[in-house]
């Protein structure tokens, strides 16, 4: 099956920093998107993505689906953006979703 | 939008009793939807993909006997833990996809399953 490669695997900023995570896939996707699951464990979805770039408030994602990777870029970060950050994508033929193994965020104040 | 709600969002259950666990597609039809399970500081791994009318698709390793999964409508998919044991303990989570050209994948808020 399709492999996920997620980086860093741990990431801790101070609040306002800037930060880029990876999204690594090995073959043809249809679908991609980028989670948030908070402390609660609910998952969130940041953003529809399996091609081209997108941008809601200090969030944007880019996947680049040719060269099978997709980067989550968060701007101006706070607290409140803490929490572990997951891709997951559906190959082109298929339909189950795959995980990555996450980016576990911490911002501190 | 595309919502999808689970309940209950928590349940503490004795060892060898069953637990139900519903999710329901609440202004969509899903004739697909799909059970994950997480461990805690682990990724999710997909159990099974529950169809609409007929049986579930289980994932290697995934006992279909333990974990029954019943799809009875367009809008709502059950599984149900039997003779849980504390190993079942786990996060479970549902998952649907609204078809549509620019709709992903929506997923329930989860359900933290512990079994004493």
């Amino acid at each position: 099956g399709i492999q996920v490669e997620q980086s860093p695997p741990d990431l801790i900023l101070q609040e306002g920093a800037n930060s880029t995570l990876r999204c690594n896939f090995s073959d043809s996707v249809n679908n991609l998107q980028w989670f948030h699951q908070n402390p609660w464990g609910q998952l969130i979805n940041l953003f529809y993505i399996p091609s081209g770039t997108k941008q809601n408030g200090r969030l944007s994602a880019t996947t680049v689906a040719t060269e099978r990777y997709s980067l989550l870029y968060i701007s101006s970060s706070q607290t409140t953006d803490s929490g572990v950050y997951f891709c997951a994508v559906k190959e082109t033929s298929g339909s189950r979703l795959t995980f990555g193994e996450g980016t576990q965020l911490t911002v501190n104040p | 939008g595309a919502v999808v709600s689970q309940h209950p969002s928590w349940v503490i259950c004795k060892s060898g009793t069953s637990v139900k666990i519903e999710c329901r597609s609440l202004d969509f039809q899903a004739t697909t939807m799909f059970w994950y399970r997480q461990f805690p500081k682990q990724s999710l791994m997909l159990m099974a993909t529950s169809n609409e009318g007929s049986k579930a698709t289980y994932e290697q390793g995934v006992e279909k006997d333990k974990f029954l999964i019943n799809h009875a409508s367009l809008t709502l998919s059950t599984l149900t833990v039997t003779s849980a044991h504390p190993e079942d303990s786990s996060f479970y989570i549902c998952s649907a996809r609204r078809q549509g050209r620019d709709y992903g994948y929506t997923f329930g808020s989860g359900t933290r399953l512990t079994v004493v």
